[in-house]
């Protein structure tokens, strides 16, 4: 059962543009919603990270957009950098020091 | 300070041999986590500990899979008899919610390829 459910599995950008990632989640006991970025043979690294008490995070060229009736959040990355080529990964937690619920991933490439 | 750490970083295992993964987590951080990565995919949970104990081990796919953290710090996870699908990039994270809240820190991983 994929409780986390992430589009597009693969994203191309230009360089300056706009990247725009979606996950939809199910269990609405989900109370903490981190994204996560990861490069080839490293593990994943917090990016930013939402509750569902505000609609949005803005964290340098990084949002989150939160959707608490429709159970969906979003990344969005402004003036994508070659740089964040990387696959992004959003995930859910229900309560405190528990398991983390991991979306499919999206591979981005941010092209020159 | 220094990261999560996870040794070995590679490991090849003929199917049927029994492996064993170690973590060393953030000094101080009491929550330790277990994730599995298959190819392509995203990390999924297989067991968490908080100090030495092992409070949930809903994600360990078999009985084959072993966890343990018996002094509340570093972390082994073992594979018995592995076999074929056991091949993936195993993960721990750690956190510590008294100081860190919800942020789990994750390792570089271990990959596993089991021939």
């Amino acid at each position: 059962q994929q409780q986390v459910k992430q589009s597009p599995q693969s994203l191309i950008v230009q360089k300056g543009g706009i990247s725009i990632i979606n996950c939809a989640y199910e269990n609405t006991a989900f109370d903490y919603f981190p994204w996560y970025q990861q490069f080839p043979g490293k593990g994943p690294a917090l990016l930013i990270a939402i509750r569902p008490d505000v609609s949005e995070k803005k964290e340098g060229r990084f949002t989150i957009s939160f959707n608490k009736s429709a159970k969906q959040f979003s990344l969005h990355i402004m003036d994508s950098q070659p740089g964040d080529s990387a696959t992004y990964f959003c995930a859910a937690m229900a309560g405190t020091a528990s398991k983390l619920t991991f979306g499919t991933g999206t591979r981005l490439q941010v092209t020159l | 300070g220094a990261g999560v750490s996870q040794s070995p970083r590679y490991k090849v295992a003929k199917r049927g041999q029994d492996v064993a993964l170690r973590c060393d987590p953030i000094s101080g951080h009491v929550s330790l986590f277990w994730y599995q990565q298959a190819l392509g995919q995203g990390p999924e949970f297989l067991t968490y500990f908080q100090n030495e104990a092992q409070l949930d081990k809903s994600g360990l796919p078999s009985d084959r899979f072993f966890a343990e953290r018996p002094e509340g710090s570093v972390s082994t996870l073992k594979i018995q008899r592995t076999q074929q699908e056991d091949s993936a990039v195993y993960l721990c994270a750690s956190s510590d919610f008294r100081s860190a809240g919800e942020t789990q820190y994750f390792g570089p991983g271990t990959r596993l390829l089991v021939l």
